[in-house]
């Protein structure tokens, strides 16, 4: 069965400073990986993603890569802002149109 | 606009009340998700369903029942027999088309129990 592993669970940083969140999985056979933010008592907005068959995506100022080899894709924030805090999920698609999901890292961006 | 809505935003149950939760989109996508978030987890998943008048069984469904009649509308039963459902429930929906599949998420629905 198919797990995802986020980690840290939180993490607090200064406005200006570049985040880096880790999503991994246990099985590579993926169709592709979502990274989404979520705002407290939100649903979940789409931030990018990334098909099995590519490396990284890019908008603006988010960059998520993708190394199904090793189970591994993370996303950077460049230059933090307070609007960043959210808490940040990831989910990979796997057969038969079923999506498993992380517990997701609650950002905090200090001004 | 395209989009998902979900209502009611906030829901109530008593003990021993089936509750059902709406779930509807126009975005002409074929496959509709139920998920369930607690504190501090992820999301998981309750029933889903690829294409109309069909839907599968996720990881926790036991006292859940979903129906799809039309493309757009996905209903979710709480019924009685899910003995904790006080939680934060999720619709989404994708085109369900492999690897460019993209989940769209609604609003979500505030369940909890008197």
């Amino acid at each position: 069965k198919q797990e995802v592993t986020q980690i840290p669970a939180a993490l607090s940083v200064p406005e200006g400073e570049n985040l880096v969140l880790n999503c991994s999985f246990t099985d590579s056979a993926i169709y592709n990986l979502q990274w989404f933010r979520q705002d407290p008592g939100k649903g979940l907005t789409s931030l990018l993603l990334i098909q099995s068959s590519q490396r990284e995506q890019t908008s603006g100022r988010l960059n998520a890569s993708l190394d199904k080899s090793s189970g591994r894709s993370t996303l950077y924030i460049a230059a933090s802002q307070p609007g960043d805090s959210a808490t940040y999920l990831c989910a990979v698609r796997g057969s038969w149109g079923k999506f498993q999901f992380g517990a997701g890292t609650q950002v905090v961006v200090t001004p | 606009d395209g989009g998902i809505t979900q209502s009611p935003k906030y829901l109530f149950r008593k003990e021993g009340q089936n509750v059902t939760l709406s779930c509807e989109q126009n975005l002409n996508h074929d496959a509709m998700y139920w998920y369930r978030q607690d504190p501090g987890q992820g999301l998981r998943l309750i029933y889903y369903s690829q294409i109309v008048n069909d839907f599968q069984k996720g990881d926790i469904a036991e006292g859940y029942s979903v129906s799809r009649e039309k493309k757009e509308s996905f209903p979710l039963t709480v019924t009685s027999a899910q003995k904790n459902p006080t939680a934060f429930y999720l619709c989404a929906s994708t085109t369900g088309t492999g690897e460019s599949d993209t989940q769209y998420f609604g609003p979500g629905t505030r369940l909890t129990v008197l």
